[in-house]
Parts: structure tokens; C-alpha cells; sequence
């Protein structure tokens, strides 16, 4: 099984709504990633989680809280979004972090804030 | 700013020529890697290409890799409708010490559009 799944596909939310972005693999990768990639733009890295543990946070918004429960779940938390917020949520994961080698990426969740 | 930038942002041929995309980037890098994107779905993973490597075929596609430059180049060869998509570079920057951040870092993309 080489697929990263997401759910949900499509989101819309309030500014005051609290929802959550749902991640998995089953590839046994133990590095995996949230991405944000506005229209006609290049996917932005939001978080890296290496063995379970966060990594890198490219200094997001406490709005945003991932979440790592084990090594093939991720979870994206999202509370008291803005309109700005709106975009392509991307997933991925790779066999490590450490950049060697390539992410697969899941199919993303649109996500709008109203 | 993104390390890698690309052009052309926009390439449109026909089907069965070629098409060429080129990547720069500013730091040192542990390995560039390509993706595909097709109408804002998912990213799909091309070829990886390490730092101490100059050239690499997979399929009807080859990259090549010029660290002196800080260059590389994506041609794809007798292009289909099918490979009509964005691609985009990214980087495995490197520390001053010489390990990886162990991140990607995109470029702004290059849109191939192949006609039928």
C-alpha cells in the first residue's frame, strides 16, 4: 500500500468552528508532514513529525496544533481559523526525516473559512 | 524566499516534443527532487537526484543537476496530454555543518501544458 489517505476532502468551517484534518499511511514511514498550498502556489511546510515526535514547526500559527497519536496517524487540529486560512491542506510522509529521500504526498483537504 | 525558483512559470507544446524545465536554488544541497501536481490534487514524486550526482534518467524523464550553478533541469520527453500538470523543484538544504534540515523547500512551479 503506497497511498497516503485524507480526510476530510472537502471542509468548511466558521471562524469560531473547531474541526479537525485527518491523516494516514501504512508504508511503515516514520517521518510525516503538513503542508499548505494556496491557488497557484507551491506547497508552504507547516510541520514535520520524525518518529512521533514534532520536528519542525515553520513558526505556524497556535491555531494550528498538530497532532502525531502514532506513527501512521497525523492530525491537523484548526480552531478560530481566519478567511486567509483557506486553502489546500496537503499530507505527506517519507521513510525518515532526514531528506534523503522522497515524500508522497495525499490527495489534500480544501479547506474553506467563512 | 523560496529556494528554488523555476521557469519558465508557463510552457505549452504539443504533444510528442519536449519539454524542458529548469530549477535554481541558493544553498547547499543535500539532494533535488521533482514533483508532479496535477489541477490541485496531490504531489506525486518524480525522481530524487543527489548532490553528488550529474544525471539521472527514469522513464521519459531525465534530470540533470550542476551544483556549481545551482542549477538543475527536468526534460520531458515525448510529452502526452497526460503529463499536462504543474512541476515543481524542491531542495533538501544543507547547515553550515553540513546536515540536512530535513525539510523541502518548492519552488514556484513551471505549468506544462501538452496539446493533443
Amino acid at each position: 500500500d503506497t497511498e497516503v489517505t485524507q480526510t476530510p476532502k472537502h471542509l468548511v468551517m466558521g471562524m469560531t468552528n473547531k474541526k479537525s484534518l485527518k491523516c494516514e499511511q501504512h508504508m511503515g514511514h516514520r517521518a510525516m508532514y503538513w503542508y499548505k498550498q494556496k491557488a497557484k502556489k507551491p506547497p508552504e511546510l507547516m510541520f514535520v513529525y520524525s518518529y512521533e515526535k514534532l520536528s519542525i514547526n515553520e513558526s505556524v500559527p497556535s491555531r494550528f496544533s498538530p497532532e502525531c497519536p502514532n506513527s501512521s496517524l497525523l492530525n491537523l487540529h484548526l480552531h478560530a481559523l481566519q478567511p486567509e486560512d483557506s486553502a489546500l491542506y496537503l499530507c505527506a510522509s517519507s521513510h525518515s526525516g532526514t531528506g534523503f529521500y522522497g515524500q508522497y504526498f495525499g490527495p489534500g483537504t480544501r479547506l474553506t473559512v467563512t | 524566499s523560496q529556494q528554488g525558483e523555476e521557469d519558465p512559470q508557463a510552457l505549452s507544446i504539443q504533444e510528442g516534443e519536449n519539454a524542458t524545465m529548469n530549477c535554481s536554488y541558493k544553498t547547499s544541497i543535500n539532494n533535488l527532487q521533482w514533483y508532479r501536481q496535477n489541477s490541485g490534487r496531490g504531489l506525486v514524486h518524480l525522481i530524487l537526484i543527489r548532490s553528488n550526482e550529474r544525471e539521472k534518467h527514469s522513464g521519459r524523464l531525465r534530470v540533470t543537476l550542476d551544483t556549481s550553478k545551482k542549477s538543475s533541469s527536468l526534460l520531458i520527453t515525448a510529452s502526452r496530454a497526460a503529463d499536462t500538470a504543474s512541476y515543481f523543484c524542491a531542495t533538501d538544504a544543507l547547515r553550515d555543518g553540513g546536515t540536512s534540515y530535513g525539510k523541502l523547500t518548492f519552488g514556484q512551479g513551471t505549468i506544462l501544458t501538452v496539446h493533443p
